[in-house]
């Protein structure tokens, strides 16, 4: 059975640092992409982008990039997300996925259960 | 910046035919961008729907069906049941901004 299982809830201060993770199960965790996904409180998906735990090579979506960097470990099948520097706007929902490539573009086939973030003084 | 519109809200009574449109541009489904769809219910991740405009993953019942018309999608939801009760978002690739985008999401209310 294919899972991804994400880390449990943070709650962190302004300007301080985070990591989450998102541990893949069931499949070959170097044979897909994984991406992520931000949802604010009230709010929709974001696309945020994705990373090839096989050589580490990301593609970010311009609106994020330089501002969260992720990263993988292959030998324990888990994809990374951190923060150097927490903002309040930081807060919310975070979704990995695992990805699929359809013709044209990829979709997210599995979903791990989303790691709540918040970010207050 | 938003690129793929949905509509806020869509409702309809059990067992009734419900759509929903995606409506993108020139450089997103215009351009050939395969379209996904995704269930999310409250609290809850989501789930792949439809992938390819068409196709749907094991699981997913044949209610639930995908199209395309020039610049935009739209997924229908036939015999309305109340556990369609959810959000519903679009997904595909912007050539112009280089990134996946979602739509902006549609709630589905059951009355």
């Amino acid at each position: 059975e294919v899972q991804l299982v994400q880390s449990g809830a943070e709650v962190k201060k302004p300007g301080e640092s985070l990591r989450i993770s998102c541990q893949g199960s069931g499949f070959g965790f170097t044979n897909f992409w994984i991406g992520w996904v931000r949802q604010m409180p009230g709010k929709g998906l974001e696309w945020m982008g994705k990373i090839d735990p096989s050589d580490s090579y990301t593609d970010y979506s311009p609106s994020f990039r330089g501002h969260v960097t992720m990263s993988a470990d292959k030998s324990i099948s888990t994809a990374f997300l951190q923060w150097s520097s927490l903002k309040a706007s930081d807060t919310a929902v975070y979704y990995c996925a695992r990805l699929i490539y359809s013709s044209s573009t990829y979709y997210s086939e599995y979903w791990g259960q989303g790691t709540l973030v918040t970010v207050s003084s | 910046q938003t690129v793929l519109t949905q509509p806020p809200s869509v409702s309809g009574a059990p067992g009734q035919r419900v759509t929903i449109p995606c409506t993108g541009g020139s450089s997103n489904i215009g351009a050939r961008y395969d379209v996904h769809w995704y269930q999310q219910h409250p609290g809850r991740a989501p789930k792949l729907l439809i992938y390819g405009y068409t196709n749907r993953p094991s699981g997913v019942p044949d209610r639930f069906s995908g199209s395309k018309s020039g610049t935009s999608a739209s997924l229908a939801i036939t015999g309305l049941q109340a556990e369609d009760e959810a959000y519903y978002y679009c997904q595909s690739y912007d050539s112009s901004l280089t990134s996946y985008v979602f739509g902006t999401g549609t709630k589905v209310t059951v009355l």
